[in-house]
């Protein structure tokens, strides 16, 4: 059994700050690791991924990996009331995704 | 572009029934995937492909099948509906199952069973 484990939350933090989301796997196979956001009642939405130990920057949102914790985190720089959603955490390994339950992020105005 | 179609959107079933959840994409994309989401939790992948004619468990696939005929389709079939079936049913593709290709989610469909 793969196992994806993430604060299940929910985190709120005021518009602006910044949200830290982090995912632990159990996998050490998994080879990249993609973060999705999910606003309620709709499909998963791709934010960004990473394959490669240390950080990735796309726009206002960081990915950091460290595969010998396991450990993935998302950070989401200056907040805005749209961030808030259910972040899922999928690391990827043969040919599956492995999805967690994802954290609930409110971001108050 | 389109990109993953759903269809249906919504359905109701009583125990026992049987229905068949469509999924399309015009994508040309090889790797299919059909997943389920219970309230508050992640997606758990049901079963997937990785190209016409080839079709393989994932995690929970108990009381589904699928069949994967050609690359554009890949219906869910229940066959016997049971309650603990009733859930939101994704549908997702990616080109290759190589690790720096995301998945494209269709809309879902929304499945209770009563």
């Amino acid at each position: 059994q793969k196992e994806v484990e993430q604060n299940s939350g929910p985190l709120s933090v005021p518009e602006g700050a910044i949200a830290s989301l982090n995912c632990t796997y159990s996998d050490r196979g998994s080879q990249s690791f993609f973060w999705y956001r999910q606003y309620s009642g709709k499909s998963p939405e791709l934010i960004m991924f990473i394959y490669s130990n240390g950080d990735k920057e796309d726009g206002r949102f960081t990915a950091q990996l460290n595969k010998a914790s396991q450990y993935v985190s998302l950070l989401i720089r200056d907040s805005q009331p749209s961030d808030s959603a259910t972040y899922l955490c999928a690391p990827y390994t043969g040919n599956q995704f492995y999805f967690g339950t994802g954290t609930s992020l409110t971001v108050i105005p | 572009n389109a990109g993953v179609t759903q269809t249906p959107k919504f359905r109701i079933l009583k125990i026992g029934q049987s229905m068949t959840l469509q999924c399309a994409q015009d994508m040309n994309h090889n790797y299919m995937y059909w997943y389920r989401q219970d309230p508050g939790m992640g997606l758990k992948l049901i079963y997937y492909s990785v190209g016409a004619g080839i079709t393989d468990k994932g995690e929970v696939p108990n009381g589904y099948n699928v069949s994967r005929s050609t690359t554009e389709d890949f219906p869910l079939r229940l066959e016997l509906a049971a309650p603990s079936q009733t859930s939101v049913y994704f549908c997702a593709s990616s080109p290759q199952g190589v690790s720096n290709q995301p998945q494209h989610f269709g809309d879902g469909t929304r499945l209770s069973i009563l």
